[in-house]
């Protein structure tokens, strides 16, 4: 199994710019989550899904973002604009039941310029 | 409310001590808990979970937890270090949040193990 896929592994854009971020969970998981992690911040889940479904979307921490999961093997996650403070990695996870063991991709590191 | 505290940012060991990461946490009904480590650059890795049965709880690397349910602790556990073991702890929870179940992730405990 290829384990949860990210992409890009890293960005670096500049303020104002939109930027994508995309996952393909592991085949078969029913629950997919996105997750912020920075120095000051620690790990903090944004947002997820089960069945393709969005079920809590509390830890999005403003209108600038939006995820979308429009098939159980692709997720996106939105930044636009983008800003400074939202330089982070961003990682996304996926696990058979939304309580269950969650398997972590690598990461995509945002910087935004 | 529902939580999980790691409350020590930061634990040194020499290399062949054993080590002990600390977690507790504050949850209603059965706990389920977990133990992922993130190495630097990398996503969290699963080490092991607790859901029922046997209070040692044996996992990736060598690791073991010991739940206890009168202390709500599930601390992470190892007889003998090793400098490869050096990186992040989160220890998780499942938890109620605002529209169903989730894990509830600690702020993480950075393992130092010197040689």
């Amino acid at each position: 199994d290829a384990g949860v896929i990210q992409s890009p592994r890293h960005e670096v854009t500049e303020m104002g710019q939109e930027v994508t971020l995309r996952c393909k969970p592991i085949s078969g998981h029913n629950s997919l989550f996105w997750y912020r992690q920075t120095m000051m911040r620690g790990l903090e889940l944004l947002i997820y899904f089960n069945n393709n479904v969005p079920i809590d979307d509390s830890g999005m921490p403003e209108d600038r973002f939006s995820a979308k999961m429009p098939n159980a093997s692709f997720s996106t996650l939105k930044i636009q604009p983008s800003e400074p403070r939202d330089s982070a990695v961003y990682f996304c996870a996926s696990s058979l039941a939304r309580w269950d063991t969650q398997y972590f991709g690598p990461g995509t590191r945002l910087t935004v310029l | 409310a529902q939580s999980v505290a790691q409350p020590e940012d930061q634990v040194n060991v020499a290399e062949g001590n054993p080590l002990t990461v600390k977690c507790t946490y504050s949850v209603s009904g059965n706990p389920y808990l977990f133990w992922y480590v993130q190495y630097p650059n990398r996503g969290l890795q699963f080490l092991l979970k607790y859901i029922t049965g046997d209070n040692l709880v044996k996992g990736s690397y060598g690791f073991e937890a010991e739940f206890n349910k009168s202390q709500t602790s599930f601390h992470l556990k190892k007889p003998s270090a090793l400098v490869s073991d050096s990186a992040l702890y989160f220890c998780a929870v499942r938890g109620f949040r605002q529209a169903g179940t989730a894990l509830i992730f600690g702020k993480g405990t950075t393992l130092s193990v010197s040689s």
